[in-house]
């Protein structure tokens, strides 16, 4: 079955520069989240987009945005990154009907 | 906000002993996830309930939904090498929308 797909898998930035995660979700699968698990910490959620608009907002920092667009993908921006930021970020994605979220293989984030 | 406890945090047993874990709450969840994450990967979906009381198995794996809705325990029967790795439990309430709430995690070890 079609899983979560994020890009990249890795990523290195230097500090105060951009990156740009993506996530397409399972086919029909109409809400994304984003997640932030940084290292030996559970995951914490970021943000949540329901048909290309924002429904829950959690711990995301101003520097960073996200969207989802027509074809239901998602993608998170961060800017000015911060040493800080290094962590594992998960995208997941369910119907908004039975909201159980599947989560991909996450993007590692590491700024030097 | 909902605070999850997970326990215990870490786990050393010899293949073929049965595992139980379990996650309690102060706050009255609708929805538990239990999830496994392998290092680096995304976490897996194992189990997902929806209803106080509720008894769900998948395969060697079976966890219940608290009648208080404040807890969920998982347990594992005859373990096997493969079952190593981090396990979360994860939960919606009433108030916190789609977004989930993670335990801190088990950390299992199954010594062949």
């Amino acid at each position: 079955a079609a899983g979560v797909i994020q890009s990249p898998r890795h990523l290195i930035k230097e500090k105060r520069e951009t990156a740009t995660l993506k996530c397409y979700p399972i086919p029909r699968h109409d809400t994304v989240y984003w997640y932030q698990q940084g290292p030996g910490q559970d995951p914490q959620f970021l943000i949540s987009f329901y048909e290309k608009m924002q429904s829950d907002k959690g711990s995301i920092p101003d520097r960073f945005s996200a969207q989802q667009f027509s074809d239901y993908h998602s993608e998170l921006n961060m800017s000015s990154l911060e040493l800080g930021d290094s962590a594992l970020y998960f995208c997941a994605s369910s119907t908004r009907l039975q909201e159980t979220q599947y989560f991909g293989p996450g993007t590692r984030l590491l700024v030097l | 906000g909902q605070q999850l406890n997970q326990s215990p945090q870490s786990m050393f047993i010899q293949e073929g002993e049965d595992v139980s874990m379990n996650c309690t709450s102060s706050s009255i969840f609708n929805t538990w996830l239990w999830y496994k994450q392998d290092p680096g990967e995304g976490p897996v979906l194992l189990i997902a309930l929806y209803k106080a009381g509720e008894l769900t198995s998948n395969g060697r794996l079976t966890a219940q939904f608290g009648i208080t809705r404040k807890d969920s325990f998982l347990n594992i029967s005859a373990s096997i090498p493969s079952d190593v790795g981090i396990y979360f439990c994860a939960g919606r309430t009433e108030t916190s929308g789609s977004r989930l709430t993670f335990g801190e995690g088990t950390q299992l070890t199954v010594n062949p």
